[in-house]
């Protein structure tokens, strides 16, 4: 199975400034289509995880584009810009690349 | 609107089974993969398996698939999944997603 490791495991920002989450793939998730199958959720106390980013760096329907990612074929950034109330959770990485999905272990973003 | 509506919270008897429902809306229910994912208190997410509701074929992680079985009624638009010989590692909420979208998950809880 592929792993996904996340990076830090949490993080306290101050609302307003910039916060970077990473996921480290112990395999290449270009698949044969040159698609880069990377995706990144985010989990709001509570609830039901989103989807915020698909295919690495694809904002997803809805999504501020606060959000942004960008990565290789193994090494991936999440960057959360102006953070904001609502932006406090746990964030997941995952991959879609083959059966079975794995997530990373997620990174808890707080506020100062 | 795409809803997954899932059905309620389960207590339940260690060794006994559950099935949980997650029915579909909005959508053609029989053009989407179904996908299920578990996550235990406090923990992360893990993927269990998915259906094609289309013909009835299933994937399964292989640490479930002694544990669930997935089905699904195309006349009802409903997905479902059974647990078996459940512990108290069983314990946890599931969800049910088609990609983007999330049922709100239901807690499973096993205890005598």
């Amino acid at each position: 199975d592929i792993v996904l490791t996340q990076a830090p495991l949490s993080v306290s920002v101050t609302p307003g400034e910039s916060a970077s989450i990473s996921c480290r793939s112990s395999k290449s998730l270009l698949s044969s289509k040159g698609i880069t199958s990377l995706y990144w959720y985010l989990q709001r106390p509570g609830k039901s995880p989103q989807l915020l980013i698909y295919q690495m760096s694809n904002l997803a329907s809805g999504v501020p584009d606060r959000f942004s990612s960008s990565g290789s074929e193994t090494d991936f950034t999440l960057k959360i810009s102006k953070v904001e109330t609502e932006d406090v959770g746990v964030y997941y990485c995952g991959h879609r690349l083959e059966y079975p999905w794995t997530f990373g272990g997620g990174t808890k973003l707080e506020l100062k | 609107e795409v809803l997954l509506q899932q059905s309620g919270a389960e207590l339940v008897r260690p060794g006994s089974s559950v099935k949980i429902s997650c029915k579909a809306s909005g959508y053609t229910f029989t053009d989407y993969y179904m996908h299920w994912v578990k996550q235990r208190p406090e923990q992360g997410l893990v993927w269990i398996g998915r259906i094609n509701p289309a013909n009835g074929n299933t994937v399964y992680a292989e640490k479930f698939k002694s544990k669930a079985t997935l089905t699904a009624d195309k006349s009802s638009n409903t997905a479902y999944m059974q647990l078996s010989s459940l512990t108290s590692e069983d314990t946890a909420t599931y969800f049910c997603t088609r990609s983007v979208y999330w049922g709100q998950g239901v807690m499973v809880t096993v205890s005598s």
